[in-house]
C-alpha cells in the first residue's frame, strides 16, 4: 500500500525534445507528490510538487499532471536541456512527513 | 545558512565496526529524517523525528538507531556494521506543520567491506 512505481529506468532525449516521467501509487491517502531532481554527488533538491485538488501544476519548462482516479502522475519536462541531466524521483506522502520515493529516472539530455 | 550538513563524506568500516553519521540543520526545522539510497532503488526511509525527543521507524530500521536530543542534530548510529548497509546515507529536515519540502544534506557514502 506505500508502494509507488516509477519509469522509465532511464531516459535518453535529445536537446529541445520532451522528458516524460510517469509515476503510479496505491495509497489512495496520499495527499503531496513531489518530484525531486538529483545531480551526481548531490543530495536530492526539490523541483515541484503538486496536491490532489489539481489536475496540472507549472512552473517554467516543468509540469506535473496528475490523474487522481487512476493513481498516476506524471513529470514533463518541455524544451529539454543537457543541463537537466540528472537523476527524478516521485515520491508521495500522507500529511507530509514521510515520503515514500519512486525508484528513480536517470535523464539524459544530449546536445 | 548552512541547510543541512552532514559528516563524514566517506567513510570505509570493517564488518563489525560501529559508526556515527552526524546531521546537523539550521534552519529550525521541527521534522528530521534519515534515508539510505542504494543504485535502482530510490530512497528508503531509515528513521525520523518530528521534534526533540521524538523519534519512530521508517521502512528499513534494522540495523541502525537515532537520538533526537535538539533540534538542530539527529545522528546516525550504525551497530556491527554489515555490507549490506554499503551505500550512500542522506539526511533532510523538513518544517513539518504544513510546510513539506524536505531540504537534503550533500550524503555520506559508506563501505562496509
Amino acid at each position: 500500500q506505500q508502494q509507488v512505481k516509477q519509469s522509465p529506468q532511464s531516459l535518453i532525449v535529445q536537446k529541445g525534445g520532451i522528458s516524460i516521467i510517469n509515476c503510479a501509487y496505491e495509497n489512495t491517502a496520499f495527499d503531496y507528490f513531489p518530484w525531486y531532481q538529483q545531480f551526481p554527488g548531490k543530495g536530492p533538491a526539490l523541483l515541484i510538487a503538486i496536491r490532489p485538488d489539481v489536475s496540472e501544476k507549472k512552473e517554467g519548462r516543468f509540469t506535473i499532471s496528475f490523474n487522481k482516479s487512476a493513481k498516476q502522475f506524471s513529470l514533463h519536462i518541455m524544451d529539454s536541456q543537457p543541463g537537466d541531466s540528472a537523476t527524478y524521483f516521485c515520491a508521495a506522502s500522507r500529511g507530509g512527513s514521510r515520503l515514500t520515493f519512486g525508484e528513480g529516472t536517470q535523464l539524459t539530455v544530449n546536445p | 545558512n548552512a541547510g543541512v550538513t552532514q559528516t563524514p563524506k566517506f567513510r570505509i568500516l570493517k564488518i563489525g565496526q560501529s559508526m556515527t553519521l552526524q546531521c546537523t540543520q539550521d534552519m529550525n526545522h521541527n521534522y528530521m529524517y534519515w534515508y539510505r539510497q542504494d543504485p535502482g532503488m530510490g530512497l528508503k526511509l531509515i528513521y525520523y523525528s518530528v521534534g526533540a525527543g521524538i523519534t519512530d521507524k521508517g521502512e528499513v530500521p534494522n540495523g541502525y538507531n537515532v537520538s533526537r536530543s535538539t533540534t538542530e542534530d539527529f545522528p546516525l548510529r550504525l551497530e556491527l556494521a554489515a555490507p549490506s548497509q554499503t551505500s550512500v546515507y542522506f539526511c533532510a529536515s523538513s518544517q513539518g506543520q504544513g510546510a513539506y519540502e524536505q531540504y537534503f544534506g550533500p550524503g555520506t557514502r559508506l563501505t562496509v567491506t
